[in-house]
């Protein structure tokens, strides 16, 4: 059974430090892997998706690594700014599982100014 | 501008009763679903449909039902038989199941009167 682990679950920084967020997971059967940022009471909004094929996505600041045969993913943020303080979450699709999505619980980030 | 609304923000629900969420999507999608979120637990899948009139169990289907009638909705009903149904609850959608990025909607609040 697929299982997907973020460390660490909270993480506080200053301003303008780069930061390393971890996911790890347990099968490496997989469509993709989805990095997701959700700020309080609100939705997902999908950062990065790394393919299974693929070994890095970049996007700005936001850099995100995939190593299928670790079953590690990490999402560096480089230059942080208080506007990054949310939730965020990594989430992979197992094959033949019709698109499923298993998550991990989540890294909370503050970005002290 | 094309994404997904679910309605309403908050919802209560009193002992015995049957409550239903809506989410709507524009975005022309084939793939449909339900998370659950929980503090500390991250996102699991209730329900999901790849297409119009189909849909499958997630990992917590019990006390849960749905329907597909159209591509652009797929209610989810939260029955008197969940016995613990306070959680924020979130609609997504992706262009076919597997390989796209799941858009989401901002959420719908439940909680027990």
């Amino acid at each position: 059974k697929q299982e997907v682990t973020q460390i660490p679950a909270a993480l506080s920084v200053p301003e303008g430090e780069n930061l390393v967020l971890n996911c790890s997971f347990t099968d490496s059967a997989i469509y993709n892997l989805q990095w997701f940022r959700q700020d309080p009471g609100k939705g997902l909004t999908s950062l990065l998706l790394i393919q299974s094929s693929q070994r890095e996505q970049t996007s700005g600041r936001l850099n995100a690594s995939l190593d299928k045969s670790s079953g590690r993913s990490t999402l560096y943020i480089a230059a942080s700014q208080p506007g990054d303080s949310a939730t965020y979450l990594c989430a992979v699709s197992p094959y033949n599982q019709g698109g499923k999505l298993i998550f991990g619980q989540g890294t909370e980030l503050s970005v002290k100014p | 501008d094309g994404g997904i609304t679910q309605s309403p923000k908050y919802l209560f629900r009193k002992e015995g009763q049957n409550v239903t969420l809506s989410c709507e999507q524009n975005l022309n999608h084939d793939a449909m679903y339900w998370y659950r979120q929980d503090p500390g637990q991250g996102l699991r899948l209730i329900y999901y449909s790849q297409i119009v009139n189909d849909f499958q169990k997630g990992d917590i289907a019990e006390g849960y039902s749905v329907s597909r009638e159209k591509k652009e909705s797929f209610p989810l009903t939260v029955t008197s038989a969940q016995k613990n149904p306070t959680a924020f609850y979130l609609c997504a959608s992706s262009i076919d199941e597997g390989t796209q990025p799941q858009h989401f909607g901002d959420g719908t609040r439940l909680s027990i009167l």
